[in-house]
């Protein structure tokens, strides 16, 4: 069974860039049934879809993020990684990684992290 | 983008009944529209895909219906631990978006 774990500093200055790690155990990232996403909640809120890979390296971004959004992948790691630039307090929330599976009309996100909260402060 | 726009934002119920939460797209999102359950500190965990399929596992109390711009997501009989906090979520056109959540209370 696929599990996903994020990894990342826990807290981040204004103005610096926060990098994310989400390794997945269970299946290979390089097996190109999936792409797999990044997905942040502020607390008390909804949830934010900031982007995804494929295994081949294709990414889509949420545009309101893609300015300062990268995601990559590991593939001997068998890991993926995000990395948000200029961050200020409106990014605190907590991240999860997921694995954006397609399914019999779209896409779902059937596989999720434990979530990892990130705190902007300086 | 497509706004998901999900109601009631919460509600209070007793264990039992029957519960429906609605989810409005913005513009049509076919059957292109995933729920989830959210219980406190934990991750999501998906309900239904393609508005009205169960994912494996899931009690056959929820049920999905509904394509284009309205869906709805019903519990049949309430139980203790359905209570939680639902998203929708459409996955027609890039970005992916959510509603903001429909939190279940209990009564």
């Amino acid at each position: 069974q696929v599990q996903l774990q994020e990894s990342g500093p826990g807290l981040v200055k204004p103005s610096q860039t926060l990098s994310l790690t989400c390794t997945v155990s269970g299946g290979s990232i390089s097996s190109g049934s999936y792409y797999w996403s990044w997905i942040r909640q502020p607390a008390g809120k909804g949830l934010e879809w900031i982007g995804r890979i494929y295994s081949t390296g294709s990414t889509d971004y949420n545009a309101s993020l893609k300015s300062r959004v990268t995601i990559s992948l590991d593939t001997s790691k068998n890991q993926f990684s995000l990395t948000l630039s200029s961050v200020t307090a409106a990014d605190t929330a907590v991240y999860y990684c997921a694995r954006d599976s397609h399914d019999l009309a779209g896409w779902d996100f059937d596989c999720w992290g434990q979530g990892t909260l990130i705190t902007v402060s300086s | 983008d497509i706004q998901m726009t999900q109601s009631p934002s919460s509600l209070s119920a007793s264990v039992g009944d029957r519960v429906t939460i609605t989810c409005r797209a913005s513009q049509s999102a076919s059957n292109y529209l995933n729920w989830y359950q959210q219980k406190p500190g934990k991750a999501p965990n998906l309900l239904i895909s393609a508005a009205s399929t169960l994912q494996s596992g899931v009690p056959s109390r929820f049920s999905g219906s509904g394509s284009g711009t309205d869906f709805i997501l019903t519990i049949s009989s309430l139980q203790p631990e359905d209570f939680a906090t639902y998203h929708c979520q459409q996955s027609y056109s890039i970005p992916w978006t959510f509603g903001q959540g429909t939190k279940v209370e209990i009564k």
